[in-house]
C-alpha cells in the first residue's frame, strides 16, 4: 500500500518564477492538504482540496493555488516566487469522515528560491 | 485562535535516559492530539494520538495522555536510544462543535532531540 508520494524532492528557483509541486495521496484518501515548514520552524497550513475544490485556506497570498484531479492527487503553484517561499512543502492526505482525524504525510519538497 | 506550545529546545540525553517533552495547546471545540517525529532530512510521521481526554497514545515506548483539565500532552519515554534522535512535534487537529470533520492540522514549533552514546 503506498504511502503519500511528492514530486520533485528538491527544486531551485529565482525569484519571479514559477513553480509546480505534485502530490499523490495514500491509497483510498480523498482529502490533500499542503503545509509549508520552513528552517527551524512547525508547518503551516497553506489549503485543502476535496472533491477537486479548496475547502479551506490558511493565512498565505493568493500566488499560492491549488489544484485537485479526479484521481483526488493535487498540485501547489506558486507564482512570482520570493526568497521567502524557500521551504519544504508537505502534502498530507486524509479521508474526510466522521472521527478521522489523522492526516498522513509525504516527504516533502524542498524549495529553494535564489 | 487555536494554537500549540511546546518546550524549547534542543534537547541532548544519553542514551537510556528518560524523555519528558512538555506541550499545551489552546482550543474552543475538540481538538484531536498528536505528536509527529521528523527524522533528518525527511518528512512527518504520525507518532501517536489521542481523540479524547484520557486516552493515552503509545507507540515504540513514546506516550502522552490527553489531559483536558491542563490542556496538555506531553511526550514520554522511559528509555531513549540513539535512533530517537529527531524533531518531535506536538499538534492538534480540531472538529468544531456540531461538525463531523477535521479541520487543518495545528503545529507547535518542535523540539529537537539529540541522544548520545
Amino acid at each position: 500500500d503506498a504511502g503519500v508520494t511528492q514530486s520533485p524532492t528538491h527544486l531551485i528557483k529565482t525569484r519571479g518564477q514559477q513553480v509546480t509541486l505534485r502530490c499523490s495521496p495514500k491509497s483510498g484518501h480523498d482529502t490533500v492538504s499542503w503545509y509549508q515548514q520552513a528552517l527551524g520552524q512547525g508547518p503551516q497550513f497553506i489549503f485543502q482540496y476535496y472533491e477537486e475544490e479548496e475547502r479551506q485556506r490558511g493565512n498565505f497570498p493568493d500566488r499560492f493555488s491549488g489544484h485537485q484531479f479526479p484521481n483526488y492527487s493535487s498540485e501547489l503553484n506558486v507564482n512570482a516566487l520570493l526568497l521567502g517561499d524557500s521551504a519544504l512543502y508537505l502534502c498530507a492526505s486524509s479521508l474526510l469522515v466522521v472521527n478521522e482525524e489523522t492526516q498522513y504525510f509525504g516527504p516533502g519538497t524542498r524549495l529553494l528560491v535564489l | 485562535g487555536n494554537s500549540v506550545t511546546q518546550m524549547e529546545g534542543p534537547v541532548t540525553l544519553s542514551e537510556e535516559a528518560f524523555l519528558t517533552i512538555n506541550c499545551t495547546y489552546t482550543a474552543t471545540g475538540y481538538p484531536s492530539l498528536f505528536w509527529y517525529v521528523q527524522y533528518p532530512g525527511e518528512g512527518l510521521q504520525l507518532l501517536l494520538k489521542a481523540t479524547k481526554a484520557d486516552d493515552k497514545g503509545s507507540n515504540k515506548g513514546f506516550e502522552a495522555t490527553y489531559r483536558k483539565e491542563t490542556t496538555s500532552f506531553h511526550l514520554e519515554k522511559g528509555s531513549v536510544q540513539v535512533s530517537d534522535s529527531a524533531v518531535y512535534f506536538c499538534a492538534l487537529s480540531e472538529r468544531e462543535f456540531q461538525k463531523t470533520s477535521y479541520d487543518k492540522v495545528i503545529f507547535g514549533p518542535g523540539t529537537s532531540l539529540s541522544v548520545i552514546p
